[in-house]
């Protein structure tokens, strides 16, 4: 079936640190990774998403390539700020048009000054 | 522009108790749907609906119902909660055969 599998945090970064959190996913058809975050106390907001292979999704100076080869989403930043302390949510939506998503368990992270 | 509004935002129920958390968003969008948020969990889906008078099941769909009556509104039912359903709970929506989602704030319950 469909699932997906992220990095596993907490993760705990310093200002202007680099950041990757892994994103795999096993998926039949035609899939759609996104990455969703979640500030604290709030709901989950789209931060960014590809379309078909190879796609580069980028905002707020994140980005992530959708790998069909090795069939991953990696999320990088490279230097991350306080204010993007929040958990991340790789998901997936299995098929084009469809409207179903797939989460991943979620990364906490925690940028310091 | 509301988007996708949740109520209550926090809720404290006894087992046994029922309660409907509503949803509604003002977008016009016709794919919705309820998640749970648990503790190492990620998000899982509970219930669905690709329009008006049309719901059906996600993956963790039992103790819990849906209906559909109008394009703007989702509620969720819990017809006798249980300390097991004690979850933060998010509501979503997204236009027919688009799939990016839109999220509520989520409402946050505890069963005692």
């Amino acid at each position: 079936g469909n699932s997906v599998t992220q990095m596993e945090g907490p993760v705990t970064l310093s200002e202007e640190a680099f950041l990757t959190i892994n994103c795999t996913y096993t998926a039949t058809g035609y899939p759609s990774p996104f990455w969703y975050v979640q500030y604290p106390g709030e709901g989950l907001q789209l931060l960014l998403k590809a379309t078909k292979a190879d796609d580069k999704g980028s905002n707020k100076g994140f980005e992530a390539t959708y790998r069909k080869e090795t069939t991953s989403f990696h999320l990088e930043k490279g230097s991350v700020q306080v204010s993007d302390s929040a958990v991340y949510f790789c998901a997936l939506s299995p098929h084009q048009a469809g409207t179903a998503l797939i989460f991943g368990k979620g990364t906490t992270l925690s940028v310091s000054s | 522009n509301a988007g996708v509004t949740q109520t209550p935002k926090f809720q404290v129920l006894k087992t046994g108790q029922s309660m409907t958390l509503q949803c509604a968003q003002d977008m016009n969008h016709e794919y919705m749907s309820w998640y749970r948020q648990d503790p190492g969990m990620g998000l899982r889906l509970i219930h669905y609906s690709v329009g008006a008078g049309i719901t059906d099941q996600g993956e963790v769909p039992n103790g819990y119902n849906v209906s559909r009556s109008t394009t703007e509104d989702f509620p969720l039912r819990l017809l006798s909660a249980a300390p097991s359903q004690t979850s933060v709970y998010f509501c979503a929506s997204s236009y027919e055969g688009s799939n990016i989602q839109y999220f509520g704030a989520g409402t946050r319950l505890s069963v005692l």
